[in-house]
């Protein structure tokens, strides 16, 4: 599976959006880029993911690069609640979704 | 739908003891994965389970060790315990059918080694 950069750590004041974004140069045509995110003291949750084509649900957008080589994760109108580590995962169609391997993620701070 | 459930969510052993967690997926996913978390190495894969065997193996050492039952639930085993296994630990299910899925994961399990 093709490594990930994230910042460490991004500031996001209340009702701002924040992006969040992910640099996967090295995916390769059959990836999949997952977003997780791990609030304090708590099991990572599933964010979103996509292939190539943007995405959007209820919780964030996706923004795919045409050349796939980054992304950015949008959470439209950030709250305090949002306030947690987020992990950008890529992962092979040829294996599962089962076995993620998590980079060091970013810190987003949801400021008042 | 009752979310996956872990137990205990806190454990305090000594070192050479060993440890059993237990994990309760999502009812009817047959998937159940293991992972490590330490302050120092982040969140690390242990293995995967599913429909009782194990799929994938992450690189520990064997004193880790898992197995999953015909009901999915799965328990993993840590022998020989050691200061650096204080970790949470977590597990995840999902169907296990595909790479489109969603991993669901638990609350975690606390685990300090003195």
């Amino acid at each position: 599976d093709a490594k990930t950069t994230q910042p460490p750590s991004m500031d996001c004041a209340e009702g701002r959006a924040a992006n969040l974004p992910c640099n996967h140069s090295t995916i390769s045509g059959n990836e999949y880029v997952y977003w997780y995110r791990q609030i304090h003291s708590q099991g990572p949750q599933y964010i979103i993911h996509g292939l190539k084509n943007n995405e959007t649900n209820e919780m964030a957008s996706l923004i795919i690069t045409e050349d796939r080589k980054s992304s950015t994760l949008i959470l439209p109108h950030a709250t305090l609640r949002d306030t947690a580590v987020y992990y950008c995962i890529v992962i092979s169609t040829t294996g599962t979704a089962s076995k993620l391997t998590f980079g060091t993620g970013t810190r987003l701070q949801v400021t008042l | 739908k009752a979310g996956v459930t872990q137990t205990p969510r806190y454990l305090i052993k000594t070192r050479g003891q060993q440890v059993t967690l237990s994990c309760s997926p999502i009812s009817g996913h047959r998937s159940v994965s293991w992972y490590q978390q330490t302050p120092g190495q982040g969140l690390q894969f242990l293995f995967e389970y599913f429909s009782e065997t194990q799929r994938n193996k992450g690189n520990f050492p064997g004193r880790f060790s898992g197995r999953q039952f015909s009901n999915s639930r799965s328990e993993m085993n840590v022998s020989t315990l050691e200061l650096g296994d204080s970790a949470l630990y977590l597990c995840a299910s999902s169907s296990g059918q595909g790479v489109q899925e969603t991993q669901y994961f638990g609350p975690g399990t606390r685990l300090l080694v003195l």
